[in-house]
């Protein structure tokens, strides 16, 4: 089975800009996570699709949303780039149906903002 | 969520060394896993625990789900150079979202 995909890898941005980013999860999953890592806070959770809905939600501003398509591929979208936006952008696809759930990451795609 | 506590914060090995890294929560998972990261890529899972005292190996990985189900911890044995890299424990909770908390990480270097 094909892994998760993202992209792009990379991305330069300036302030204010906004940006999308892409994911295509293993084929038969569901559920699409997306996590921020930054050297200072870690991998944080944004937010988490299934079935084409937003299931939950974590500590992050309006500006950050996402969605999921019928297929499962899921777009992250954040919309007036701040600096401290720089960071690695993870999607993690999963069956998302309960107990026994595993998590399986993409090579994320690297954001830098200018 | 919240930030597990996971120890050490780096460790600096000879190959052939044993190493070993825990995590701790404040609250109660149903689901452990480990991951590896290596620079410029994402996450690999490497072991995945689901019951509370369960034991599951992976090669030269070894790791336990804690049976207070708040603990969870690796360890590697006879240690390579490409066991070189950043490992993170992380626990989820299914009852109450799909959100994976993580630690900070372990980062490894095995020295030849």
């Amino acid at each position: 089975k094909a892994g998760v995909t993202q992209t792009p890898r990379y991305l330069i941005k300036t302030r204010g800009q906004q940006v999308t980013l892409s994911c295509s999860p293993i084929s038969g999953h569901r559920s699409v996570s997306w996590y921020q890592q930054t050297p200072g806070q870690g991998l944080q959770f944004l937010f988490e699709y299934f079935s084409e809905t937003q299931r939950n939600k974590g500590n992050f501003p309006g500006r950050f949303s996402g969605r999921q398509f019928s297929n499962s591929r899921s777009e992250m979208n954040v919309s007036t780039l701040e600096l401290g936006d720089s960071a690695l952008y993870l999607c993690a696809s999963s069956l998302g149906q309960g107990q026994g759930e595993t998590q399986y990451f993409g090579p994320g795609t690297r954001l830098l903002v200018l | 969520g919240q930030q597990l506590n996971q120890s050490p914060q780096s460790m600096f090995i000879q190959e052939g060394e044993d190493v070993s890294m825990n995590c701790t929560s404040s609250s109660i998972f149903n689901t452990w896993l480990w991951y590896k990261q290596e620079p410029g890529e994402g996450p690999v899972l490497l072991i995945a625990l689901y019951k509370a005292g369960e034991l599951t190996s992976n090669g030269r990985l070894t790791a336990q789900f804690g049976i207070t189900r708040k603990d969870s911890f690796l360890n590697i044995s006879a240690s390579i150079p490409s066991d070189v890299g950043i490992y993170f424990c992380a626990g989820l909770n299914s009852n109450s979202g799909y959100a994976l908390n993580f630690g900070k990480g372990t980062s490894l270097l095995v020295t030849p």
